[in-house]
């Protein structure tokens, strides 16, 4: 089956810790995204990719990192930097980013920070 | 004034109504028009596309963008309990990321 995977799906955290989200997608996609969903508000874009060896920072990159190593894995890593890390974070791909592209979402990481 | 408003809701309705669910835009420059349901604790999925203005039906939803007044929405015919999710409205210029609405909770009742 194709479609996206995001492991841990719960995942807890002392405060100063890093933690790093795994995303991986087997539909042969050429962008992938990481976005971060708190209640009330949409979902706000971290970091996004378009190829292999490249990334851009969104909206809200401040107290994250990421890696694209390879086509099917862009993981995320949230740094001690992040001042309210507590969310539920997606990560999607599409074909492309140009004009419109479908984005899948994978099932999500709920982190929680203790 | 955000770039996408949405209500959240929640907006309970009875089994078998009718549902519109609404998003207002502030950016003309919006060319692609989504609307994606999330179910609770799930990856949200996409529903419906449109690029620019008008009407596309699919079933028992259809979507309709007026530009003009900076409007879209999503209608949901003979609403069922499995309809129950959130709704998220999504829009995009043709070189720009895609922005998503805040969400507005549904809850279908039998």
């Amino acid at each position: 089956d194709g479609g996206i995977t995001q492991s841990p799906k719960y995942l807890f955290r002392k405060e100063g810790q890093n933690v790093t989200l795994s995303c991986e997608q087997n539909l042969n996609h050429d962008a992938m995204y990481w976005y971060r969903q708190d209640p009330g508000q949409g979902l706000r874009l971290i970091y996004y990719s378009q190829i292999v060896n490249d990334f851009q920072k969104g909206d809200i990159a401040e107290g994250y990192s990421v890696s694209r190593e390879k086509k099917e894995s862009f993981p995320l890593t949230v740094t001690s930097a992040q001042k309210n890390p507590t969310a539920f974070y997606l990560c999607a791909s599409s074909s492309w980013t140009g004009s419109y592209n479908e984005q899948f979402f994978g099932p999500g990481t709920r982190l929680t920070v203790l | 004034q955000k770039e996408v408003e949405q209500d959240p809701g929640p907006l309970s309705v009875p089994e078998g109504a009718i549902v519109s669910l609404n998003c207002t835009y502030s950016n003309s420059a919006f060319q692609y028009f989504m609307w994606y349901r999330q179910y609770s604790r799930k990856g949200p999925e996409l529903l419906m596309y449109t690029y620019s203005s008008g009407n596309k039906e699919d079933g028992r939803f259809t979507a309709q963008v007026d530009k003009s007044s900076k409007y879209i929405s999503l209608f949901i015919r003979d609403s069922q309990p499995s309809d129950s999710a959130t709704y998220l409205c999504a829009m995009k210029t043709s070189y720009d990321k895609v922005i998503f609405g805040p969400g507005t909770s549904l809850s279908v009742i039998p």
